[in-house]
């Protein structure tokens, strides 16, 4: 069955630092989406992308972050400048239609 | 007023037992409902979406909504241990590519 894959599985960061967090959504799928969810929080929508462009943010999506499909394959999330309060589970999504899968996240600390 | 609310919980019943899961939310132009199940430290996982009124039923687990009360709810029948986790209740406005708003999860722990 498909799945989408997430690297890397950890990720420790000093802040100030740029991460770039890739995932693989699913092959046929068209609609891609990061989420993020903070130890003990709920899981919050970040932002969507379809046709090589985002859809839609949300209001944690600010400057410091970018995403990018630079193959056929692989939907990227970059953070500038990395912040104390980014230390969170960080998931990729994908759909063909409304229904979305979620990748195994990739856990950042930032120190 | 949050956007999707769930019973907190912990919610705590016996192995065959049934459990009920509650989800109120607060957007009147959501049009799809999806029930996820996290495991402590994995993502989300699919269990079920429901579009229409009424119910929904796929295996052990029946789906319920009720868009007049602004209700969706999600019921485990014959309760065994490996169901315990964490169930998140999430909708979205019905289109293609839209955001999931989740609630807080409800977390189950289903006894031997």
């Amino acid at each position: 069955e498909p799945e989408v894959t997430q690297t890397p599985s950890h990720q420790v960061t000093q802040m100030g630092q740029e991460v770039i967090l890739r995932c693989v959504p699913i092959s046929n799928h068209l609609y891609f989406y990061w989420y993020r969810q903070i130890l003990g929080q709920k899981v919050e929508f970040l932002v969507s992308f379809y046709n090589n462009e985002i859809s839609e943010k949300s209001e944690i999506f600010d400057d410091q972050f970018s995403v990018e499909r630079p193959d056929g394959s692989n939907f990227t999330l970059k953070i500038r400048s990395t912040k104390l309060e980014d230390s969170a589970m960080y998931f990729c999504a994908s759909s063909s239609g409304e229904t979305q899968y979620f990748g195994p996240g990739t856990r950042l600390l930032v120190l | 007023q949050k956007e999707v609310e769930q019973n907190s919980g912990p919610l705590s019943v016996p192995e065959g037992a049934i459990a009920s899961l509650n989800c109120t939310y607060s957007d009147r132009g959501s049009q799809s409902f999806f029930w996820y199940r996290q495991y402590s430290g994995k993502s989300p996982e699919l269990i079920m979406f429901i579009y229409s009124n009424g119910d929904k039923e796929d295996g052990r687990f029946t789906a319920q909504l009720n868009k007049a009360s602004q209700y969706v709810s999600l019921l485990i029948r014959d309760s065994q241990p490996s169901d315990s986790a964490t169930y998140l209740c999430a909708v979205n406005r019905g289109t293609s590519g839209s955001r999931l708003t989740f609630g807080e999860g409800t977390q189950l722990t289903v006894n031997p």
